[in-house]
């Protein structure tokens, strides 16, 4: 498997500009999540979907910034319009729900997307 | 207070090595312990988990929870060149209902284990 694929690798765009970053989870995983790094702040989740339904959105910083998941193989998350402050690396995540109890689902994590915003 | 708290370094160490690295947390709810490791310019991947309170050993790694004190640990022995990298915390509380699995993530420790 390929694992998740997250593009682009690398976003620079200006103030008020829309961004689009994009996610393939890994085949078969029925969770999705979005989370931001920055240094200051750390890794933070944005927001997850289950089975394509978003599920706890209460990350997202403001209104600026949607996600969607339109089928099981694809999910989007969009700033418009972007600031300096969106300046992070974003990552998608995906798991496979864990069915053993004691268990936990592992979560793995694209390469990220490294947003600059001027 | 922030949920999680971990120092964020840097810690340096020589080759071999023991690390301790550890975490502390304010949400009693929390049942579900993991470490994951981040090499730079790469995304978090899970090294190791645990369940509850108690120890688990995978090798060279050692993580270990203290539900009393609200503290975790993981701990490196013969640490490597090639353990160099940003360790990150996690935790989550158990599913309930429609399922939570919302992790909470320290910030992380840089660690550099030098040959």
């Amino acid at each position: 498997d390929a694992g998740v694929i997250q593009s682009p690798r690398h976003e620079v765009t200006e103030m008020g500009q829309e961004v689009t970053l994009r996610c393939k989870p890994i085949s078969g995983h029925d969770y999705l999540f979005w989370y931001r790094q920055t240094m200051m702040r750390g890794l933070e989740l944005l927001i997850y979907f289950n089975n394509n339904v978003p599920i706890d959105d209460s990350g997202m910083p403001e209104d600026r910034f949607s996600a969607k998941m339109p089928n099981a193989s694809f999910s989007t998350l969009k700033i418009q319009p972007s600031e300096p402050r969106d300046s992070a690396v974003y990552f998608c995540a995906s798991s496979l729900r864990a069915r053993k109890a004691g268990s936990t689902d592992t979560q793995y994590f694209g390469p990220g997307t490294r947003l600059t915003v001027l | 207070q922030k949920e999680v708290e971990q120092d964020p370094g840097p810690l340096s160490v020589p080759e071999g090595a023991i690390v301790s690295l550890n975490c502390t947390y304010s949400n009693s709810a929390f049942q579900y312990f993991m470490w994951y490791r981040q090499y730079s310019r790469k995304g978090p991947e899970l090294l190791m988990y645990t369940y509850s309170s108690g120890n688990k050993e995978d090798g060279r790694f050692t993580a270990q929870v203290d539900k009393s004190s609200k503290y975790i640990s993981l701990f490196i022995r013969d640490s490597q060149p090639s353990d160099s990298a940003t360790y990150l915390c996690a935790m989550r509380t158990p599913n309930s209902g429609g399922s939570n699995y919302k992790l909470t993530f320290g910030k992380g420790t840089l660690l550099t284990v030098n040959p």
